[in-house]
C-alpha cells in the first residue's frame, strides 16, 4: 500500500510569492489534514478536509487555504509568503472505520521563504 | 483550543536504559495517540489508545491511557540508538482532527 505522498519535497520562494503544496492520501482515506512544523517546534494544525469539504481550520490567517479534489488529493496554498512561513508542512490522511483512528503522515514539504 | 503538555521536553539516556515520558491535557480525551518523528521525516504512529486505563504494547514500547482521561504515558524499555527522535502525543479536537503536544526529544548515548 502506497503511503501519503507529498510534493515537492523542497520549495524555495521569495517573500510575497505564493506557494502550492500537494498531497495524495493513502488509497481509501477520505480525510486529509495539513500541519505546519516550524524548525524545532511541534505540529500546528492548519486544515482538515473530508469528502471535498473543509471541516476545520486552525488558528492561521486566511492566506493559508486549500482544497480537496474528488480523488481526495489535496492542495495547500499559502499566499503573500512571509519569512516566518518557512517550515516543514506535513500532510496526513485518515480513515475513520471502527477502531482505526490515527493519521498516517507524509514526509512533508520543506518550504523556505527568502 | 485544547492544550497538551509533554514532559520531559528532552532527555539524554544511555543505551540500554528504560525511558518514561508523559503527556497531560487540559481536557478529557477519548483517544490518545503516540507518534515518533525521525529528523526530516513525518511522524509515524506508534501506539493508539482508546479506553481509560488501557495498557498497550508495541515491541519495546508500552503506552497507557490514564484513568482520569487527561493523561497518557509512554515507556520504552532497553533503549537502542534508533530510538532517537521526537515523541509526540496527540488527542482529538473537534472530533476527528488531532492536536499534538510539543514533543519529547530523546537522545541515546552509546
Amino acid at each position: 500500500e502506497a503511503g501519503v505522498t507529498q510534493s515537492p519535497t523542497h520549495l524555495i520562494k521569495t517573500r510575497g510569492q505564493q506557494a502550492t503544496l500537494r498531497c495524495s492520501p493513502i488509497s481509501g482515506h477520505t480525510s486529509v489534514y495539513w500541519y505546519q512544523q516550524a524548525l524545532g517546534l511541534g505540529l500546528q494544525f492548519l486544515l482538515w478536509y473530508d469528502e471535498g469539504e473543509e471541516r476545520n481550520r486552525g488558528n492561521f490567517p486566511p492566506r493559508f487555504s486549500g482544497r480537496q479534489f474528488p480523488n481526495y488529493s489535496s492542495e495547500l496554498n499559502v499566499n503573500a509568503l512571509e519569512l516566518e512561513d518557512s517550515a516543514l508542512y506535513l500532510c496526513a490522511s485518515g480513515r475513520w472505520s471502527t477502531g482505526n483512528y490515527g493519521y498516517t503522515f507524509g514526509s512533508g514539504t520543506r518550504l523556505t521563504v527568502v | 483550543g485544547q492544550q497538551l503538555n509533554q514532559s520531559p521536553q528532552s532527555m539524554f539516556i544511555q543505551e540500554g536504559e528504560d525511558v518514561s515520558m508523559n503527556c497531560t491535557s487540559s481536557s478529557i480525551f477519548n483517544t490518545w495517540l503516540w507518534y515518533k518523528q525521525d529528523p526530516g521525516e513525518g511522524p509515524v504512529l506508534l501506539i493508539a489508545l482508546y479506553k481509560a486505563g488501557e495498557l498497550t504494547s508495541n515491541g519495546r514500547l508500552t503506552a497507557q491511557f490514564g484513568i482520569t482521561r487527561k493523561d497518557s504515558f509512554l515507556n520504552i524499555s532497553a533503549s537502542i540508538p534508533s530510538d532517537v527522535g521526537i515523541y509526540f502525543c496527540a488527542g482529538p479536537e473537534y472530533g476527528q482532527n488531532f492536536v499534538f503536544g510539543p514533543g519529547t526529544r530523546l537522545s541515546v548515548l552509546p
